[in-house]
Parts: structure tokens; C-alpha cells; sequence
């Protein structure tokens, strides 16, 4: 079946360090992918998505590139800051299907 | 516009006792699904409703839990009688559309089982 595996936590960062959470997927079909996050106190928010090999999905400075041949969907960010304290739940949706696959989550923590 | 909502937020209870989690999804939204992450582990699927209908549920882990849709607006999810592992997250989440990027989750039923 499918499945997502990611870096356990925590991660702590210093302001303005790079940050990579690394995500590795299994999926018998072709899979989108997805990067959520979840801040304190409140829902899962999409973050970004690729749905095609090769494909880079970007937002808030964030960036994650689809890559089949390593099965890999990493997640990076140039220069965190203390806001982007959150946990991040990496994702896939399978061909066919509606349900999301979830990684078990990385927590980041980012001091000031 | 409102968001996904759910109720409670925490809920407390000891092994046995049966408890009911709510789930308003966005208005509009035809789809809902409920997902629930167990002691910090991955987020599992449970299920998902189109309109009141319950399209898929191989995610439901046993008979204990019941979930319903009645008149295809808001959800409930029944766990009767709770058991320890059961305790952890549940998210509920509604989209109009099939794909992932047009659902909206909300904040969680935090369950704790004693």
C-alpha cells in the first residue's frame, strides 16, 4: 500500500537557517504530492503541491521538488523565521483516490 | 466564510464511556472526511461522505467507531465503548471538489482515553 516517510523531529533552527525536512513516499500508482502545515492551535493548511514528476511546487518561500527516480518530495526553505513554527506533514493522493496518505509529521521549531 | 469546524476541542473520558466528536464542514461542501493522527504517529484516513453518503470507510479501524452524515451536512463520529488507542487527533476535513488542494481541514478533536 502507500505510505510516506519522514524525518522525525524536532527540528531546531536558528532565524534566517536553511531548513530541510525530508520526505520519501511509496505509492503504486502516480501520486500528487503535498507538503501540509499545522500551526498552534489550528488546522492542517495546504502549503504547496506538485502533482507530476519533475514538477516544484513553492509557496511562502517554502520549495519541494517532485523527484520519481528517488521517490522523494523534500521540503526546503532558504531562511526560516520564529512564524514558521509549525508541524509539517508531508503527503500523497494516490491515482483514483480521494483519501491523503500522511507522513507522521516533523516538528519545527525556529528560535529567535 | 467560515471554516471547518469541530467540536470539542478536547474531550476527556474514561475507557468505556462512549463519546461523540462533530464535524460543520464548509458550507457548500459536498465532501467530508475524517482522519485521526494516534500518539504523534502519521495521520490515518478513516473515512469519507459524498453528501450523506459514505463513498469510502476503509480507514475505519473497528466496529466501536460509527460515523454518520444525516441530511449531508454536518458529521458525527461516535466511539462506543472507547478504548485506550483510541485516544489522539481528530481532523475532519470538507472539499468541494475531489482534489487535495481543495480541502479544508479543521482544527482537531483532541480525545483522550484514561
Amino acid at each position: 500500500g502507500d505510505s510516506v516517510t519522514q524525518m522525525e523531529g524536532p527540528v531546531t533552527l536558528s532565524e534566517e537557517a536553511f531548513l530541510t525536512i525530508n520526505c520519501t513516499y511509496t505509492a503504486t500508482g502516480y501520486p500528487s504530492l503535498f507538503w501540509y502545515v499545522q500551526y498552534p492551535g489550528e488546522g492542517l493548511q495546504l502549503l504547496l503541491k506538485a502533482t507530476k514528476a519533475d514538477d516544484k511546487g513553492s509557496n511562502k518561500g517554502f520549495e519541494a521538488t517532485y523527484r520519481k527516480e528517488t521517490t522523494s518530495f523534500h521540503l526546503e526553505k532558504g531562511s526560516v523565521q520564529v512564524s514558521d513554527s509549525a508541524v509539517y506533514f508531508c503527503a500523497l493522493m494516490d491515482t483514483g483516490r480521494r483519501a491523503l496518505t500522511f507522513g507522521s509529521g516533523t516538528r519545527l521549531q525556529v528560535q529567535p | 466564510e467560515a471554516g471547518v469546524t469541530q467540536f470539542p476541542s478536547h474531550s476527556v473520558i474514561e475507557k468505556g464511556q462512549t463519546v461523540t466528536l462533530r464535524c460543520d464542514p464548509i458550507s457548500g461542501h459536498d465532501n467530508l472526511y475524517w482522519y485521526r493522527r494516534v500518539m504523534g504517529k502519521e495521520i490515518k484516513f478513516l473515512l469519507h461522505f459524498v453528501k450523506e453518503s459514505k463513498q469510502d470507510e476503509s480507514g475505519m479501524p473497528n466496529n466501536r467507531f460509527l460515523a454518520e452524515r444525516t441530511g449531508g451536512t454536518y458529521s458525527t463520529l461516535k466511539v462506543q465503548p472507547a478504548e485506550l488507542e483510541d485516544s489522539g487527533v481528530y481532523f475532519c476535513a470538507s472539499s468541494q471538489g475531489p482534489g487535495a488542494s481543495s480541502k479544508f481541514f479543521g482544527p482537531g478533536t483532541r480525545l483522550t482515553v484514561l
